[in-house]
């Protein structure tokens, strides 16, 4: 099982829909969990970190499970700024920091 | 804002070259990073560094990679013999990494093409 597994997509919404992305990690001593959105070419901006008892953050929100060992990420109301490609994130110790394989978002007009 | 800076934005260099690449980071943070990005593949941890030397390190950092904080700002990574395969997007981070701040925040990147 990899370390940390998403689901590269791509997704294609349109705009105005919700969508959501989950990410499944193996280490079930991680310790921290956070989304990043990376634009193509750039670097990865944190969007938000990831708290068992749910992260809201205007038309975003995160959510971690960890009996299952898995996070999400829903997006209410999508905007074509959305797209993007979305990364989960984990430290699992202080050193140890493990980022899955992106999943990519396009919001169509 | 605070933000990490890297230096160059591009490097092209020759096979078998050395390159050093530069990052500084966020001034009150304590850990450091680096990672890399191979063009369409996901990104990969190379290193952590901690009170001035490494805490960890991936597989992808062998011999010919070496990092240093030469002046308590900078925070650099040196490819000692450059491969056609270490052409890639190289990324520096740093964090603060207490109980509340855990995150990182990174720079923008140095592309690295090895020639």
């Amino acid at each position: 099982r990899k370390e940390v597994e998403q689901d590269p997509g791509p997704f294609n919404v349109p705009e105005g829909a919700t969508v959501a992305f989950n990410c499944t990690y193996s280490n079930s001593a991680s310790q921290s969990f956070f989304w990043y959105r990376q634009d193509c070419r750039k670097e990865p901006k944190l969007l938000m970190s990831v708290y068992s008892s749910g992260n809201e953050d205007g038309r975003f929100t995160a959510q971690l499970n960890r009996a299952s060992q898995y996070i999400s990420l829903l997006i209410r109301d999508s905007k074509l700024s959305d797209s993007a490609t979305y990364l989960c994130v984990v430290f699992g110790g202080y050193q140890k920091v493990t980022f899955g394989i992106g999943t990519k978002l396009q919001v169509i007009p | 804002e605070p933000e990490v800076t890297q230096t160059p934005s591009h490097q092209v260099t020759q096979m078998g070259q050395e390159v050093i690449l530069r990052c500084v980071p966020i001034s009150n943070h304590l850990y450091f990073y680096w990672y890399r990005q191979i063009l369409g593949q996901k990104v990969e941890f190379l290193v952590s560094f901690y009170n001035n030397e490494i805490s960890e390190k991936s597989e992808i950092f062998d011999d010919q990679f070496s990092v240093e904080r030469p002046d308590g700002s900078n925070f650099t990574l040196k490819i000692r013999s450059t491969k056609l395969e270490d052409s890639a997007m190289y990324f520096c981070a740093s964090s603060r990494l207490d109980r509340a701040n855990t995150e990182a925040f990174f720079g923008q990147g140095t592309r690295l093409t090895v020639v």
